[in-house]
């Protein structure tokens, strides 16, 4: 059974640049939601998906969007990147139902330069 | 003030120490409290879920909940150089939002 998957690993833009992260939930799962963690810190709740809308949102600009699609997997799209955009996004997954039982992806470490 | 507060350390313990972290928080509506292991390039792993206060246990893992001093903790009695890494405590702030600590860097020194 796959756990949470996150692709790319690994990703380099310039600043000003658009990126997009992929998610594929834990089987069985239909929630997902979105962290961004900095170098040394713990990580910040972006956005949570469910039935293909934003459920919650933290304290991000709209520069950061999402996207659910009907299997469960996700989209997190970051416009306009600025240098301290640079972090390890992680996506988690969960049931709608055990909402506080998170299960994470490995994530993708983005760097802006 | 953070909502949580956890000392980042690091920490460097010998083989065999019983170790404790522990995490602050000021939020008293949070009713969900887990603990998280991170290691290095990796995505946190689910160590241990309580809800509300009292002690859960699970192996040679044993988190507590004092709910009335917004203190949690987490007990690692044996502990192995495996279990170096770094441990996020987590609070439930509603849906999927967890609220994290810092995280506490381990060391387990053979």
């Amino acid at each position: 059974d796959a756990g949470v998957t996150q692709s790319p690993t690994h990703l380099i833009k310039t600043r000003g640049q658009q990126v997009t992260l992929r998610c594929s939930p834990k089987s069985g799962h239909d929630t997902v939601s979105w962290y961004q963690q900095a170098l040394g810190q713990g990580p910040q709740f972006i956005f949570q998906y469910y039935e293909e809308e934003e459920r919650q949102r933290g304290n991000f600009p709209d520069r950061f969007s999402g996207h659910q699609f009907p299997n469960y997997s996700s989209e997190l799209n970051v416009n306009a990147l600025l240098l301290g955009d640079s972090a390890l996004y992680l996506c988690a997954s969960g049931s709608w139902v055990i909402n506080e039982k998170l299960f994470f992806g490995s994530g993708t470490q983005l760097s802006v330069l | 003030q953070k909502e949580v507060e956890q000392d980042p350390g690091p920490l460097s313990v010998p083989e065999g120490a019983i170790v404790s972290l522990n995490c602050t928080y000021s939020n008293s509506a949070f009713q969900y409290f887990m603990w998280y292991r991170q290691y290095s390039r990796k995505g946190p792993e689910l160590l241990m879920y309580t809800y509300s206060s009292g002690n859960t246990a699970d192996g040679r893992f044993t988190a507590q909940v004092d709910k009335s001093s917004k203190y949690i903790s987490l007990f690692i009695r044996d502990s192995q150089p495996s279990d170096s890494a770094t441990y996020l405590c987590a609070m439930h702030q509603g849906a999927q939002k967890l609220v994290f600590g810092q995280g506490t860097r381990l060391t387990i020194n053979p």
